[in-house]
């Protein structure tokens, strides 16, 4: 049990498009989704916290207008990166926790590549 | 702040042999710490935890003492399987419960037969 997947695993888009994440959790609820991004050989960092039906919570230096997030219902967040550029090129995270357990469950990642 | 540190790989150990990953961690107050692992293709998985110091995280044969006196929650295991390669990360959480995850840059393990 307690599975989340991410589609697409990898995407390549041309600079200055849209490109859109979702994050799905198979068989539990998930009242709380995370987005991290994570460099070459560096840490997954918190980009934002989202809670079904409210607005995401960014962590400081993450551009909202930049990085959509939706989480309209207990199995599905959304990130959309809104006119990407090379520099938005990154593995993403997402995870997910059910309501009461404070344990995070991960997706196996998205890797963007903006050309 | 809070920050993990953990070394870096990537780690080649031949089957059988013995595994230590260093993670030493900085943070305010007292933090809960956690290993995750990443198997290939897969996201990463709670492998163990531990939320006070002196406190043993353990499983799957897998072991890492909370030590606050060194700040390090060290990864051990007395003897590797093929099936251990992938991906270890340290992490750190400011308070039990708290949505923030502080992690390491993540060790890769390869286990030959």
């Amino acid at each position: 049990g307690a599975v989340v997947s991410q589609h697409p695993s990898r995407v390549i888009c041309k600079s200055g498009t849209s490109v859109k994440i979702e994050c799905r959790s198979l068989d539990f609820q998930a009242t709380t989704m995370f987005w991290y991004r994570q460099f070459p050989k560096k840490s997954l960092m918190l980009m934002a916290t989202s809670n079904e039906g409210s607005k995401a919570t960014y962590e400081q230096g993450v551009e909202k207008d930049k990085f959509l997030i939706n989480h309209a219902s207990l199995t599905l967040s959304t990130l959309t990166v809104t006119s990407a550029h090379p520099e938005d090129s990154s593995f993403y995270i997402c995870s997910a926790r059910a309501s009461g357990i404070s344990e995070q469950y991960f997706g196996p990642g998205t890797r963007l590549t903006v050309t | 702040g809070n920050s993990v540190t953990q070394m870096e790989g990537p780690v080649t150990l031949s089957e059988e042999a013995f595994l230590t990953i260093n993670c030493t961690y900085t943070a305010t107050g007292y933090p809960s710490l956690f290993w995750y692992v990443q198997y290939p293709g897969e996201g990463l998985q709670l492998l163990l935890k531990a939320t006070k110091a002196d406190d043993k995280g353990s499983n799957k044969g897998f072991e890492a003492t909370y030590r606050k006196e060194t700040t390090s929650f060290h990864l051990e295991k007395g003897s590797v399987q093929v099936s251990d390669s992938a991906v270890y990360f340290c992490a750190l959480s400011p308070q039990t419960g708290a949505n923030n995850l502080f992690f390491g840059t993540g060790t890769r393990l390869t286990v030959i037969p």
